[in-house]
């Protein structure tokens, strides 16, 4: 089955902008299917930050923006903290009948 | 308070089988789209299975034919029952809700680890 590409690891320092790319393909985010994003700490579950390509839960900081176009999507963090230092993850729905992950990108803050 | 908890992970040897438990509260499972995900130990997320509103279930491949996912609405609670174990499916199973069809998982219970090994 499908599996979304993200970039292993992407870094910056405090306050800075970072993004995160979600390549998917025809059959998934090119299918014109949603795509969420999660933040996983070390040892805990993961948390949805972004819904439906653009939408933020409640209670997720507005320094977390995401966008989609054709066959990608991306997760963009601004006013980079120390507490962002996580995994994130991006999902979607494939034609497949599944639904697929991303492979995981590390953010680092310096 | 709307939440989720796996029970029933453990040690089981290779071709051995084991019944996970997903006990939710807060809201009805059997009118939400319920979903299994997996965790290999120090590996990314993967798409296990999902149990529609309606009853329809779907596997991934890697699982298709050894697991079953199931839910009790007497006890608002979802299962996988997991048959013909290998080492590839030791991870941290998690239970989570989606918000609709195809849709981004919105609660997660915390996890249940099962580990196949001899």
């Amino acid at each position: 089955q499908s599996v979304l590409t993200q970039p292993p690891s992407v870094s910056g320092a405090p306050g800075q902008r970072v993004t995160i790319s979600c390549t998917g393909s025809s059959s998934n985010i090119g299918a014109g299917y949603d795509v969420h994003w999660y933040r996983q700490l070390p040892g805990t579950a993961p948390q949805l930050l972004i819904y439906d390509n653009i939408n933020r839960p409640s209670g997720v900081p507005d320094r977390f923006s995401g966008s989609k176009s054709g066959t990608s999507a991306s997760l963009a963090i601004t006013g980079l903290q120390g507490e962002d230092e996580a995994e994130y993850y991006c999902q979607s729905y494939d034609s497949s009948l599944s639904y697929v992950f991303g492979t995981g990108t590390k953010v680092t803050v310096l | 308070e709307v939440q989720l908890v796996e029970s029933g992970g453990g040690v089981v040897q290779p071709g051995g089988s084991l019944r996970l438990s997903c006990a939710a509260s807060g809201f009805i499972v059997s009118i939400n789209y319920m979903i299994w995900v997996r965790q290999a130990p120090g590996k990314g997320l993967e798409w296990v299975s999902v149990i529609y509103s309606g009853g329809s279930v779907y596997y991934a491949d890697s699982v298709k034919g050894r697991f079953t996912i199931s839910r009790d609405n007497s006890k608002n609670s979802l299962y996988v029952q997991m048959n013909g174990l290998r080492a590839e499916d030791t991870a941290v199973y998690y239970c989570a809700r989606a918000l609709d069809y195809g849709g981004g998982l919105d609660i997660w219970g915390q996890g249940t680890r099962v580990t196949v090994s001899s």
